[in-house]
């Protein structure tokens, strides 16, 4: 069964200690890893994708990165800005028969403090 | 600005009610997806639809129904059959091909009175 579990659920760092968050997961087939930023009542906001282990990408002051079982959102220096929550999706190839549907893991709720 | 607009923000439903949550998009985008997030869970696909007029149950669709004659809008009705519809429902849309992002709107928070 395809499967995204993401870790720690809850992250609490000071202002300018660097960090990184979890996600392992089972697909039958990666098509892409994505990454999102949540913020308290508003919807997911789209960071990156990864489509091979390997692969990394940058935007600002986070860093995603993939291997065949996992992938880390490094996060450097954070800033209070930086707190939300961060979920992280892939896409399978067989999942639902679909080529959209993707499978959420709970997410990691990060505060980064002043 | 191109983006994904979910109305109302806040809803309420009574016993027996049926409600409609309106998702509409401008991003030229084929592929519409309904979720549902409860707190401590992951989001759980309700419904998606990749073409005008066609759609699909997700992993959670007993208690909802959709539409879709417009590439814009995807309605989502929360019927009475649905026990447990507090929630918060997000829209999202991609394109269809293989590994485009989905986008989201900012939700509805759905109670009950």
């Amino acid at each position: 069964e395809d499967q995204v579990t993401q870790s720690p659920e809850a992250l609490r760092l000071q202002e300018g200690e660097s960090s990184s968050l979890n996600c392992s997961y089972t697909v039958s087939g990666l098509r892409g890893l994505f990454w999102y930023r949540q913020d308290p009542g508003k919807g997911p906001e789209f960071l990156f994708t990864l489509y091979s282990a390997g692969e990394e990408k940058e935007k600002e002051r986070l860093k995603a990165t993939l291997t065949k079982k996992e992938s880390f959102l490094h996060i450097t220096a954070p800033k209070p800005e930086d707190s939300a929550t961060y979920l992280c999706a892939v896409q399978g190839k067989n999942y639902g028969g679909s080529q959209g549907n993707l499978i959420f893991g709970k997410g990691t709720k990060l505060s980064v403090k002043p | 600005d191109g983006g994904i607009t979910q109305s109302p923000k806040y809803l309420f439903r009574k016993e027996g009610q049926n409600v409609t949550l309106s998702c509409e998009q401008n991003l030229n985008h084929d592929a519409m997806y309904w979720y549902r997030q409860d707190p401590g869970q992951g989001l759980r696909l309700i419904y998606y639809s990749q073409i005008v007029n066609d759609f699909q149950k997700g992993d959670i669709a007993e208690g909802y129904s959709v539409s879709r004659e417009k590439k814009e809008s995807f309605p989502l009705t929360v019927t009475s059959a649905q026990k447990n519809p507090t929630a918060f429902y997000l829209c999202a849309s991609s394109y269809v091909a293989v590994n485009q992002p989905q986008h989201f709107g900012d939700g509805t928070r759905l109670s009950i009175l």
